[in-house]
């Protein structure tokens, strides 16, 4: 079965230092496929990134970047330079070839970045 | 092209009525998902379609719960009789096939159940 870990619940930096939120996955397929999505407080599930799993590359947009380790079984997320606006939750996600496109979400963090 | 829509965005019903949320789906998307968010368990899967069909419904918690697709631009979440544990925001996603995988959110329901 699938299983999508964020560990980190809740997370508090200061404007513009750097933050990492976690991703852990569980599959037995050899093909999948890893989503960030970010919530803001107004509540919408906005998208942020896809990742097959054939695509081991790191992935750079903006502030933002993804560390996909098929080795660790992690798919981590790094905002440089943090912001006010980046206040958030966020969450991994995890869908399986085969499983008819169903997504299995992480619990999610709770990001804050103080002013 | 408009995202996902819902409608409403906010629903606020007292126990025992009966609650329908609303969805249309990104254009051209073949697969249409309906999600609840609360506190306590998370984004849960209900219910998704294909091409108008439901594929599966195993995450639908009772029969108080159906859904329908009449037409690709169309779907419904019924509630029956509605109970405050209901109480929660409900998305609903859409995609395209094959070979794309993302789901695209719409802004979500919340729903109070008094």
């Amino acid at each position: 079965a699938q299983k999508v870990t964020q560990a980190q619940t809740e997370i508090s930096v200061v404007e513009k230092e750097d933050v990492t939120l976690d991703c852990v996955y569980e599959t037995r397929d050899t093909t999948y496929y890893l989503f960030w999505y970010k919530q803001p407080p107004s509540g919408e599930l906005v998208f942020l990134i896809r990742r097959n799993s054939f695509d081991e590359q790191n992935e750079i947009s903006g502030r933002y970047s993804w560390n996909f380790q098929k080795s660790t079984s992690s798919f981590n997320f790094t905002i440089t330079a943090s912001q006010v606006v980046d206040s958030a939750v966020y969450f991994c996600a995890l869908s399986e070839d085969g499983s008819a496109r169903q997504l299995t979400f992480g619990s999610g963090t709770q990001l804050t970045v103080l002013p | 092209d408009a995202g996902v829509i819902q409608s409403p965005r906010h629903e606020v019903t007292e126990m025992g009525q009966e609650v329908t949320l609303r969805c249309k789906p990104i254009s051209g998307h073949d697969y249409l998902f309906w999600y609840r968010q609360t506190m306590m368990r998370g984004l849960e899967l209900l219910i998704y379609f294909n091409n108008n069909v439901p594929i599966d419904d195993s995450g639908m918690p009772e029969d108080r719960f159906s859904a329908k697709m009449p037409n690709a631009s169309f779907s419904t979440l019924k509630i029956q009789p509605s109970e405050p544990r209901d109480s929660a925001v409900y998305f609903c996603a859409s995609s395209l096939v094959p070979g794309q995988e993302t789901q695209y959110f719409g802004p979500g329901t919340r729903l109070l159940v008094l």
